[in-house]
């Protein structure tokens, strides 16, 4: 199993900054995501963060408002840039190992508020 | 485009009564289905991986069915308690190591 680590746990925000969000996963893995939950919604994947590339984005989501970065095998970072209100949601970091049939897990969540 | 619905969307019962939440997915070309539990503001906690070539799987209190064939996953939890209360999540795995979530069942069990 892994055990997935995010920080901030919460913050509030002003319209118009950034804000870069970290998750630590503590074995090795082969793929990292990065998934957002809008107030009363279900989980949305943004983006797929890629080991030493640039990370693949689903439909809707672009590298200028949510830049990725993952350098190394278990750690990598979200960005979440020039906030607006509607960005107001929980940023929840993913990790999975190589093969299709492993358990998939996440971590603890990122609530961001933009104000 | 995979779609993922799970009905009821809200569930309230009495401690003690047995809790079924049911998954619909419309493509049936999935690696797994994976049910999570999530509680108010918090992340997502495995419960239960079922791979597409197996019917059910079982941990303690809870068992979770797959009918690939007919694009369903039912997850009975048995004899419930007010710990229980959570939002449950199924999600389907498919090409790209993607998972696809559902809408999510709401549970409450009353003491």
């Amino acid at each position: 199993s892994a055990v997935i680590s995010q920080k901030p746990s919460r913050d509030i925000c002003q319209r118009g900054t950034s804000l870069t969000i970290q998750c630590q996963v503590d074995s090795q893995v082969t793929m990292m995501f990065w998934y957002r939950q809008q107030p009363g919604q279900s989980l949305t994947l943004i983006a797929t963060a890629n080991q030493g590339s640039e990370a693949t984005y689903e439909s809707g989501f672009v590298i200028d408002k949510f830049p990725i970065s993952r350098p190394n095998l278990t750690f990598s970072t979200l960005t979440v840039s020039n906030m607006s209100p509607e960005d107001s949601s929980i940023y929840l970091c993913s990790a999975t190992g190589p093969a299709v049939i492993d358990t998939q897990y996440f971590g603890p969540g990122t609530r961001l508020t933009v104000l | 485009k995979q779609e993922v619905t799970q009905i009821p969307a809200a569930l309230s019962v009495p401690e003690g009564e047995n809790l079924v939440l049911n998954c619909s997915f419309t493509d049936s070309a999935i690696y797994n289905l994976q049910w999570f539990r999530q509680d108010p503001g918090k992340g997502l906690t495995s419960l239960l991986l079922i791979q597409s070539s197996q019917r059910e799987q079982t941990s303690g209190r809870l068992n979770a069915s797959l009918d690939k064939s007919s694009g369903r996953s039912t997850l009975y939890i048995a004899a419930s308690q007010p710990g229980d209360s959570a939002t449950y999540l199924c999600a389907v795995k498919a090409a790209g190591n993607k998972l696809t979530f559902g809408g999510g069942t709401r549970v409450l069990v009353k003491p």
